[in-house]
């Protein structure tokens, strides 16, 4: 069965350092979206991706973030200068139509 | 504002003792309403999506309803296995994002 693969699996990183979470979505899905879960908190949206371009954004996703689809199959999400309120679970998803379908995960750990 | 409110926020079912989780939702035109199941330090996996009021979705011991302002996953006969935590989330018009309730931690004990 088609998965939404992630890596790694676990990220620790300085305060500082900018770190890059990979994700390859299912081969036949066009929409791409990562997603973010601090410990004991709400799945919350950061950024959607279509056609190559962001097609939305939250608050939450600001210069600190960006992302990219580097070569047809694999989608980043960059984390420039970490703070430690960066720590959490990143999910990224990939849809055909309305069903999303979410990776297991980055947990990142800022120290 | 769209947003989502689960109850309860945890469950201690007896192996075979049916019971509901609540999902209910204010959102400025409902485009969809999915459940979710996720395992602790995996990601949501994909259960039911319902897209308008008197839907009703089944999986095995899962079945989904949703009315105009809430929807209901009812848990029939549950074993030791379905216990997670279960998520509603929902999609407005006009936008990508899923809006995520803080879930309901369901434990089953033999």
């Amino acid at each position: 069965e088609p998965e939404v693969t992630q890596t790694p699996s676990h990220q620790v990183t300085q305060m500082g350092q900018e770190v890059i979470l990979r994700c390859v979505p299912i081969s036949n899905h066009l929409y791409f979206y990562w997603y973010r879960q601090i410990l004991g908190q709400k799945v919350e949206f950061l950024v959607s991706f279509y056609n190559n371009e962001i097609s939305e954004k939250s608050e939450i996703f600001d210069d600190q973030f960006s992302v990219e689809r580097p070569d047809g199959s694999n989608f980043t999400l960059k984390i420039r200068s970490t703070k430690l309120e960066d720590s959490a679970m990143y999910f990224c998803a990939s849809s055909v139509e309305l069903l999303a379908f979410f990776g297991q995960g980055t947990r990142l750990t800022v120290v | 504002e769209d947003q989502v409110t689960q109850s309860p926020e945890a469950l201690r079912l007896q192996e075979g003792e049916s019971s509901s989780l609540n999902c209910s939702y204010t959102v400025s035109g409902l485009r969809g309403l999915f459940w979710y199941r996720q395992d602790p330090g995996k990601g949501p996996e994909f259960l039911f999506t319902l897209y308008s009021a008197g839907e009703e979705k089944e999986k095995e011991r899962l079945k989904a309803t949703l009315t105009k302002k809430e929807s209901f996953l009812h848990i029939t006969a549950p074993k030791p296995e379905d216990s997670a935590t279960y998520l509603c989330a929902v999609q407005a018009r006009n936008t990508d994002k899923l809006i995520f309730g803080t879930g309901t931690r369901l434990q089953v004990f033999p």
